[in-house]
Formats: structure tokens, C-alpha cells, sequence
């Protein structure tokens, strides 16, 4: 089964609007998980690190306010995409490193497709 | 320059043809992965590699640390292999990843 659970997987709003997608880890718990964003027919850009009961790490480019993280739990990271705008539209995923047992492995969210109108 | 290079960009391959995609990282790393997403967007991992070599099913993947070069073949390929193809290196003492830009591939019946 799913290691990892993103959702929702696909979301259509209006520009001006917040969105909210979750990232659960569903089999172990997890002190960091990665956001990243991807453009068709482009490679996975990391956009974050979530790092639970702390702030995030940011890539360069990508903006805090814009992009908000909170890692709340160690099983559940949110971004929050706020006042989206059209060229906010792309494909989010999620990625959870187990560092315990085998460390290192990675497990990725389903995706979460948004489409600002 | 990125971190991590992945050749070819494109590849399309008639239906059990032998096929491999090559990735070449600049960083030290503690592993490597390859990691198959398919149209819908899913990503999963497909091997977890530091050394040597290894083997699941059709799909074998290689290593070689010295020349910070990594190998994933498929054998006997299928249409269903059809997918991008992504490697990424995890930076050693620390929790970067850095990904490659990905290989497209098409298999065609």
C-alpha cells in the first residue's frame, strides 16, 4: 500500500484564491519532507524541506509568503499556495525520506495537479 | 552546471530492444536513486543504490563510485516501460537530493 498519501490530486480554483495540499506519511514518522513542483515535460524542482516543529528551508526563488509550509505533525506536512494565480498552475508533489531502517529511501506523494482559473 | 546529468533527454525504443540510460552526478553521495514517473505523475522508486549493482526483474541498475556514474537498464522492454525516467543523488552528510532532469521514454509495440 501507499507509503505516502497526498491530497487532493487534482484542484481548479479561481485566481485569488488559498489552496491547501497535504502530504500524510502513513507507515512511519517523519521529521522532514521535501516540496517539490514540476512544469510538463520538466524535471522535479525542489522547492522546500518541511522540517517538523520548525521553520522550513526554502530554496532560492521560491517565495515563503507565497508558498507557505507548516509540518505540524511528524505525519503531516501542508503547503498552502496562497493568492494563486494562473501561472501558480502546475503539478505539486510530495517526497518523504526514511532515515531509519534503510536510510535514505524515498517515497513520493501521488501529486497534486492545480489549476488556477 | 547541474549536479546530476541523466542522458539520453529522449529515447524510443521498439518493443524488446535493450535499453540504458545513463546519469553522471558531481556531488559526493551516500546513494543514488532511479525513480520511474509515469504519464498520470506518480512517482516511484525503482532502486536505491551505493554500490555495486541491482537487479529487479527486467530492470537492472549500476554503480560506479569511482567515476560518479550510474547506470539503469531495461531488458526486453515493453510498452508499459514507457514512463521518465529520474535519477537522483542523495548528497552524503546531509538531506539534499538533486535530481536529474529525467529521460522520456517510449516504447513502442
Amino acid at each position: 500500500g501507499a507509503v505516502v498519501s497526498q491530497h487532493p490530486s487534482w484542484v481548479i480554483c479561481k485566481s485569488g484564491t488559498s489552496v491547501k495540499i497535504e502530504c500524510r506519511s502513513l507507515d512511519f514518522q517523519a521529521t522532514t519532507m521535501f516540496w517539490y513542483r514540476q512544469f510538463p515535460k520538466q524535471s522535479l524542482m525542489l522547492m522546500a524541506t518541511s522540517n517538523e516543529g520548525s521553520k522550513a528551508t526554502y530554496e532560492q526563488g521560491v517565495e515563503k509568503d507565497k508558498f507557505l509550509i507548516n509540518h505540524a505533525s511528524l505525519t503531516l506536512s501542508t503547503l498552502t499556495v496562497t493568492s494563486a494565480h494562473p501561472e501558480d498552475s502546475s503539478f505539486y508533489i510530495c517526497s518523504v525520506p526514511r532515515w531509519a531502517g534503510v536510510p535514505g529511501e524515498l517515497f513520493f506523494g501521488e501529486g497534486s495537479r492545480l489549476t488556477v482559473l | 552546471k547541474n549536479e546530476v546529468e541523466q542522458s539520453p533527454q529522449n529515447l524510443t525504443a521498439q518493443e524488446g530492444e535493450f535499453i540504458t540510460i545513463n546519469c553522471s552526478y558531481s556531488v559526493g553521495i551516500s546513494a543514488l536513486h532511479w525513480l520511474q514517473q509515469h504519464p498520470g505523475g506518480g512517482i516511484v522508486s525503482l532502486f536505491m543504490l551505493s554500490s555495486g549493482k541491482k537487479k529487479h526483474g527486467r530492470l537492472i541498475a549500476t554503480i560506479n563510485i569511482q567515476e560518479k556514474h550510474s547506470s539503469l537498464h531495461i531488458t526486453a522492454s515493453h510498452p508499459r516501460d514507457s514512463a521518465v525516467y529520474i535519477c537522483a543523488a542523495h548528497r552524503e552528510n546531509g538531506n539534499q537530493f538533486y535530481f536529474g532532469t529525467g529521460t522520456s521514454l517510449t516504447v513502442i509495440p
